[in-house]
Protein backbone atom coordinates (compact mmCIF):
# COMPACT_ATOMS: atom_id res chain seq x y z
CA UNK A 1 0.00 0.00 0.00
CA UNK A 2 1.95 3.05 -1.09
CA UNK A 3 1.35 6.20 0.37
CA UNK A 4 0.77 8.10 -2.45
CA UNK A 5 -2.09 6.47 -4.96
CA UNK A 6 -2.49 6.24 -8.35
CA UNK A 7 -4.90 4.08 -10.45
CA UNK A 8 -2.51 1.20 -12.13
CA UNK A 9 -3.24 1.89 -15.29
CA UNK A 10 -4.80 3.99 -17.76
CA UNK A 11 -5.10 3.92 -21.73
CA UNK A 12 -5.98 6.21 -24.90
CA UNK A 13 -5.34 6.06 -28.15
CA UNK A 14 -3.00 7.76 -30.11
CA UNK A 15 -3.11 12.12 -30.20
CA UNK A 16 -5.76 11.81 -27.08
CA UNK A 17 -5.39 13.34 -23.49
CA UNK A 18 -4.89 11.22 -20.49
CA UNK A 19 -4.76 12.27 -17.15
CA UNK A 20 -3.06 10.15 -14.31
CA UNK A 21 -4.39 11.64 -10.45
CA UNK A 22 -1.80 10.84 -7.84
CA UNK A 23 -3.86 11.40 -3.85
CA UNK A 24 -1.87 11.72 -0.91
CA UNK A 25 -2.72 13.67 2.14
CA UNK A 26 -2.19 16.37 4.60
CA UNK A 27 1.17 14.80 5.57
CA UNK A 28 2.53 15.38 2.05
CA UNK A 29 1.69 16.78 -1.06
CA UNK A 30 -1.43 18.89 1.30
CA UNK A 31 1.25 19.91 3.34
CA UNK A 32 2.86 21.68 0.68
CA UNK A 33 5.41 19.19 -0.52
CA UNK A 34 6.90 19.88 -4.16
CA UNK A 35 5.38 16.89 -6.33
CA UNK A 36 7.15 15.20 -8.98
CA UNK A 37 6.61 12.95 -12.16
CA UNK A 38 9.32 10.57 -13.27
CA UNK A 39 8.25 8.27 -16.53
CA UNK A 40 9.76 4.55 -16.67
CA UNK A 41 10.25 3.12 -19.94
CA UNK A 42 10.60 -0.44 -20.25
CA UNK A 43 14.20 -1.86 -18.88
CA UNK A 44 14.74 1.26 -18.19
CA UNK A 45 16.02 3.42 -15.29
CA UNK A 46 13.28 6.20 -14.22
CA UNK A 47 13.47 9.64 -15.66
CA UNK A 48 12.36 13.02 -14.28
CA UNK A 49 9.04 14.20 -15.83
CA UNK A 50 8.10 17.25 -13.84
CA UNK A 51 9.21 18.78 -10.78
CA UNK A 52 7.73 20.86 -8.89
CA UNK A 53 4.04 20.51 -9.48
CA UNK A 54 4.34 22.28 -12.82
CA UNK A 55 7.62 22.25 -14.20
CA UNK A 56 9.47 20.33 -17.25
CA UNK A 57 12.98 19.57 -17.31
CA UNK A 58 15.11 20.81 -20.40
CA UNK A 59 14.03 18.27 -23.36
CA UNK A 60 10.79 17.37 -22.14
CA UNK A 61 7.93 18.00 -24.57
CA UNK A 62 5.22 20.21 -23.65
CA UNK A 63 2.28 17.42 -24.23
CA UNK A 64 3.59 16.61 -20.66
CA UNK A 65 2.13 19.09 -17.63
CA UNK A 66 1.84 18.85 -14.43
CA UNK A 67 -0.52 20.17 -11.58
CA UNK A 68 -1.30 20.02 -8.08
CA UNK A 69 -4.35 21.21 -6.21
CA UNK A 70 -4.98 20.31 -2.37
CA UNK A 71 -3.96 16.65 -1.26
CA UNK A 72 -3.94 15.40 -4.98
CA UNK A 73 -1.79 16.05 -8.22
CA UNK A 74 -1.65 15.31 -11.25
CA UNK A 75 -0.04 14.16 -14.77
CA UNK A 76 -1.63 15.29 -18.29
CA UNK A 77 -0.02 13.84 -21.54
CA UNK A 78 -2.03 15.65 -24.66
CA UNK A 79 -1.21 14.54 -28.16
CA UNK A 80 -0.45 10.93 -27.20
CA UNK A 81 1.95 9.21 -28.97
CA UNK A 82 2.92 5.51 -28.91
CA UNK A 83 6.49 5.86 -27.57
CA UNK A 84 4.38 7.60 -24.47
CA UNK A 85 3.64 4.32 -23.35
CA UNK A 86 5.70 3.51 -20.13
CA UNK A 87 5.18 3.63 -16.27
CA UNK A 88 4.34 7.06 -14.29
CA UNK A 89 5.21 7.44 -10.78
CA UNK A 90 4.62 10.44 -8.56
CA UNK A 91 6.79 10.95 -5.67
CA UNK A 92 6.75 13.73 -2.75
CA UNK A 93 8.16 14.05 0.68
CA UNK A 94 6.41 13.16 3.61
CA UNK A 95 6.50 14.11 6.82
CA UNK A 96 4.82 11.44 9.22
CA UNK A 97 7.53 9.25 7.59
CA UNK A 98 9.94 11.78 7.43
CA UNK A 99 11.10 10.71 3.80
CA UNK A 100 10.60 10.75 0.30
CA UNK A 101 7.48 8.49 -0.84
CA UNK A 102 6.34 7.09 -4.32
CA UNK A 103 3.16 6.39 -5.57
CA UNK A 104 2.86 2.72 -6.68
CA UNK A 105 2.89 3.99 -10.37
CA UNK A 106 0.42 3.81 -13.51
CA UNK A 107 1.18 1.98 -17.02
CA UNK A 108 0.25 4.17 -19.81
CA UNK A 109 -0.95 2.11 -22.64
CA UNK A 110 -1.55 3.63 -26.09
CA UNK A 111 -3.98 1.64 -27.65
CA UNK B 1 27.56 15.20 -18.94
CA UNK B 2 25.82 14.31 -15.64
CA UNK B 3 26.02 10.66 -14.96
CA UNK B 4 25.71 8.28 -12.17
CA UNK B 5 28.06 4.78 -12.69
CA UNK B 6 26.80 2.29 -11.12
CA UNK B 7 28.31 -1.60 -9.71
CA UNK B 8 27.37 -3.93 -11.63
CA UNK B 9 25.14 -7.21 -11.17
CA UNK B 10 25.36 -9.31 -7.80
CA UNK B 11 24.07 -12.76 -6.84
CA UNK B 12 24.29 -13.18 -3.22
CA UNK B 13 23.01 -15.92 -0.70
CA UNK B 14 20.05 -14.97 1.87
CA UNK B 15 22.05 -14.39 5.01
CA UNK B 16 25.10 -12.77 3.20
CA UNK B 17 25.69 -9.16 2.50
CA UNK B 18 25.85 -6.95 -0.58
CA UNK B 19 27.86 -3.66 -1.33
CA UNK B 20 26.54 -1.41 -4.65
CA UNK B 21 28.28 1.96 -6.01
CA UNK B 22 27.80 4.82 -7.53
CA UNK B 23 30.12 7.09 -9.13
CA UNK B 24 29.40 10.60 -9.78
CA UNK B 25 30.57 12.21 -12.78
CA UNK B 26 29.82 16.05 -14.77
CA UNK B 27 29.25 17.94 -11.11
CA UNK B 28 30.12 18.52 -7.93
CA UNK B 29 29.82 15.42 -5.72
CA UNK B 30 29.12 17.27 -2.85
CA UNK B 31 26.60 19.43 -4.12
CA UNK B 32 23.51 16.68 -4.09
CA UNK B 33 22.54 13.90 -1.53
CA UNK B 34 22.71 10.59 -3.25
CA UNK B 35 19.55 8.89 -3.18
CA UNK B 36 18.97 4.76 -3.34
CA UNK B 37 15.93 3.54 -4.69
CA UNK B 38 14.56 -0.25 -5.77
CA UNK B 39 12.32 -1.94 -7.60
CA UNK B 40 11.30 -5.65 -7.20
CA UNK B 41 10.10 -7.27 -10.49
CA UNK B 42 7.16 -5.60 -11.77
CA UNK B 43 6.83 -3.82 -8.99
CA UNK B 44 7.09 -0.19 -7.71
CA UNK B 45 9.88 2.27 -7.26
CA UNK B 46 10.57 2.03 -3.51
CA UNK B 47 13.03 4.65 -1.65
CA UNK B 48 15.97 3.28 0.82
CA UNK B 49 17.21 6.62 1.77
CA UNK B 50 20.01 9.13 1.29
CA UNK B 51 22.77 10.00 1.96
CA UNK B 52 24.62 13.23 2.39
CA UNK B 53 28.08 13.59 0.70
CA UNK B 54 29.11 16.68 2.24
CA UNK B 55 28.73 15.78 6.18
CA UNK B 56 28.36 11.99 5.54
CA UNK B 57 24.57 11.63 7.01
CA UNK B 58 22.33 9.97 5.95
CA UNK B 59 18.24 9.11 6.61
CA UNK B 60 16.86 5.91 6.04
CA UNK B 61 13.03 4.46 5.43
CA UNK B 62 12.36 2.74 8.57
CA UNK B 63 11.54 -0.38 6.51
CA UNK B 64 15.88 -0.61 6.27
CA UNK B 65 17.13 0.95 9.48
CA UNK B 66 19.31 -1.56 10.57
CA UNK B 67 20.44 -3.42 7.69
CA UNK B 68 21.04 -0.80 5.33
CA UNK B 69 24.40 1.39 5.44
CA UNK B 70 24.89 4.53 3.40
CA UNK B 71 28.77 5.73 2.71
CA UNK B 72 31.01 7.58 0.01
CA UNK B 73 34.37 8.43 -0.80
CA UNK B 74 34.47 12.10 -1.90
CA UNK B 75 38.01 11.77 -3.24
CA UNK B 76 36.84 9.28 -5.87
CA UNK B 77 33.19 10.90 -6.09
CA UNK B 78 31.46 7.83 -5.19
CA UNK B 79 28.61 6.37 -2.89
CA UNK B 80 27.83 3.23 -1.56
CA UNK B 81 24.78 1.10 -0.43
CA UNK B 82 25.29 -1.87 2.22
CA UNK B 83 22.41 -4.12 2.72
CA UNK B 84 23.16 -6.85 4.77
CA UNK B 85 20.76 -9.90 6.02
CA UNK B 86 19.60 -10.33 2.82
CA UNK B 87 16.74 -12.37 2.09
CA UNK B 88 14.62 -13.72 -1.30
CA UNK B 89 12.46 -10.29 -1.31
CA UNK B 90 15.33 -8.11 -1.62
CA UNK B 91 16.15 -9.20 -5.18
CA UNK B 92 15.68 -6.08 -6.81
CA UNK B 93 17.22 -3.65 -9.08
CA UNK B 94 19.13 -1.04 -6.92
CA UNK B 95 19.03 2.72 -8.23
CA UNK B 96 21.10 5.63 -7.19
CA UNK B 97 19.66 8.96 -8.15
CA UNK B 98 20.80 12.57 -7.50
CA UNK B 99 19.14 14.32 -4.84
CA UNK B 100 17.80 18.21 -4.57
CA UNK B 101 16.75 20.37 -1.65
CA UNK B 102 13.04 20.13 -2.47
CA UNK B 103 13.45 16.51 -2.80
CA UNK B 104 13.44 15.42 -6.75
CA UNK B 105 15.64 12.88 -8.14
CA UNK B 106 16.91 14.52 -11.37
CA UNK B 107 19.46 12.28 -12.46
CA UNK B 108 19.41 8.80 -11.91
CA UNK B 109 21.97 5.47 -12.49
CA UNK B 110 21.52 2.37 -15.24
CA UNK B 111 21.35 0.22 -11.88
CA UNK B 112 22.15 -2.92 -10.12
CA UNK B 113 20.29 -6.20 -10.29
CA UNK B 114 20.88 -7.91 -6.86
CA UNK B 115 19.91 -11.58 -7.44
CA UNK B 116 19.70 -13.15 -3.78
CA UNK B 117 18.87 -16.94 -3.95
CA UNK B 118 20.61 -20.21 -2.31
Amino acid sequence: QSVLTQPPSVSGAPGQRVTILCTGSSSNIGAGYDLHWYQQLPGTAPKLLIYDNTNRPSGVPDRFSGSKSGTSASLTITGLQAEDEADYYCQSYDSSLSGVVFGGGTKLTVL
Amino acid sequence: QVELVQSGAEVKKPGASVKVSCKASGYTFASHDINWVRQATGQGLEWMGWMSPTSGNTDFAQKFQGRVTMTRDTSISTAYMELSSLRSDDTAIYYCARGNFDSRMDVWGIGTTVTVSS
